[in-house]
Formats: structure tokens, sequence, C-alpha cells
């Protein structure tokens, strides 16, 4: 039983290129969450996705892109990638997102934009 | 605009000690709060969700509480072992699926 995953883990780019961060998970959850997290502002929702081909808007979405084909699948796109964007970024999942439902975080991805 | 604030930001304690971590918050529209662990390189890892209609969860030598009319909650941690070393994240969840992060109590169980 896999969980959720994240790949890479580890990623180093420069600024201007094309970097996509994966996650997959295996629970065939709804709901699935990208967060960045800095030092000091904590956890920051980036985008959410409540089913395949539904996504919406967090609180940090500026230079980002996501997609959601398949349930088990949603990748993170930064289509031009700035230093600001260095970062730790975990993927999440919940199964209906309702009020009682748990977040489950995949390991995370530590990206170093030069 | 949700603000979450957890202090201390970092504390030691002699293992066998019982805790307690603090999490306020400003805004009492929530639907849940739950407490996260995380370890060093790690992801997170609930601990414990409370609905906005509870007091308080339990689990094993966890035990946590909810105020909302106060905007505030508490991680009670009994009889502290070195793995409880980590650190402890609570969060929020208003409307839209837009939960808010605290930034983090480092905990140090000192054996």
């Amino acid at each position: 039983d896999a969980g959720i995953t994240q790949s890479p883990r580890y990623k180093i780019t420069e600024t201007g290129r094309q970097v996509t961060l994966m996650c997959h998970q295996t629970w065939s959850h709804s709901y699935m969450f990208w967060y960045r997290q800095d030092l000091g502002h904590g956890l920051r929702l980036i985008y959410y996705s409540a089913a395949a081909d539904i996504t919406d808007k967090g609180e940090v979405p500026d230079g980002y892109v996501v997609s959601r084909s398949k349930t088990e699948n949603f990748p993170l796109t930064l289509e031009s990638a700035t230093r600001s964007q260095t970062s730790v970024y975990f993927c999440a999942s919940s199964l209906s997102g309702g009020n009682t439902d748990t977040q489950y975080f995949g390991p995370g991805t530590r990206l170093t934009v030069l | 605009k949700q603000e979450v604030t957890q202090i201390p930001a970092a504390l030691s304690v002699p293992e066998g000690e019982n805790l307690v971590l603090n999490c306020s918050f400003t805004d009492s529209a929530i639907y849940n709060l739950q407490w996260f662990r995380q370890d060093p390189g790690k992801g997170l890892t609930s601990l414990l969700l409370i609905q906005s209609s509870q007091r308080e969860q339990t689990s094993g030598r966890l035990n946590a509480s909810l105020d909302k009319s106060s905007g505030r909650s508490t991680l009670y941690i009994a009889a502290s072992q070195p793995g409880d070393s980590a650190t402890y994240l609570c969060a929020v969840r208003g409307g839209y699926q837009k939960v808010t992060f605290g930034t983090g109590t480092k905990l140090q169980v000192i054996p």
C-alpha cells in the first residue's frame, strides 16, 4: 500500500526553467492538494482539486499550474521557475473533503531554484 | 483572513513530563481543527481532528481540546517520550477547503 508518493524528492533547477512535480495516491481519494512550506510562513495552499478535471486556486497560486486528468495523479508545474519558488512542496489527499476528513500528506519535494 | 499562532515556537522538556502545546486562531468560523506531527525531512502525520461541534478528542497519550468561542486549542501530551520529539502543527479548516496552518512548535524531549 504505497499511499501518497511524490517525485522527485529533491530538485535543483535554474531560473526560467519549467519544472513539474508529481503526486500520486493509491487510495482513490477525491480531493488532492498542493502546499508549499517556507520558514516563517507555515504551509500555504497553492491549488486543490475536488475530482478529475476540477481544480481551484488556493492562497498562493501565482506562477503555478495544475492539472488532474486522472483521479490518482495531481502534477504541479512551475512554468518559469523563480528563486522565490524555492521551497518544500507537499501534496496531500483526503477522501471526500468533508468536515471529518483527515488530509494525508506525501513526503515532500525540496525544490531549489538557482 | 484567518491567522493561526502557535506559542511557544520551541520547547524542551525532560522525559516523563506532561506538556501542553497551544494554538490560537482569529476567526472562529471553522469546520474543524487538526493537529499534525512533522518529523525532520518528512511529511505531516495527522494526530487528532476535532470537528467544530466537538470539545475534545483523545488518542492514546494525546488529548486535544477546542474552544471555538475563544479561538483556542491545546494539545496535551502525557508522559512525554524522546520519540515525541518533532514539530507539532495545528491547522484550522474554513470554507472552500481553505486550511490555515500555524508555524508549529518544535518539541524536544530529553532522555
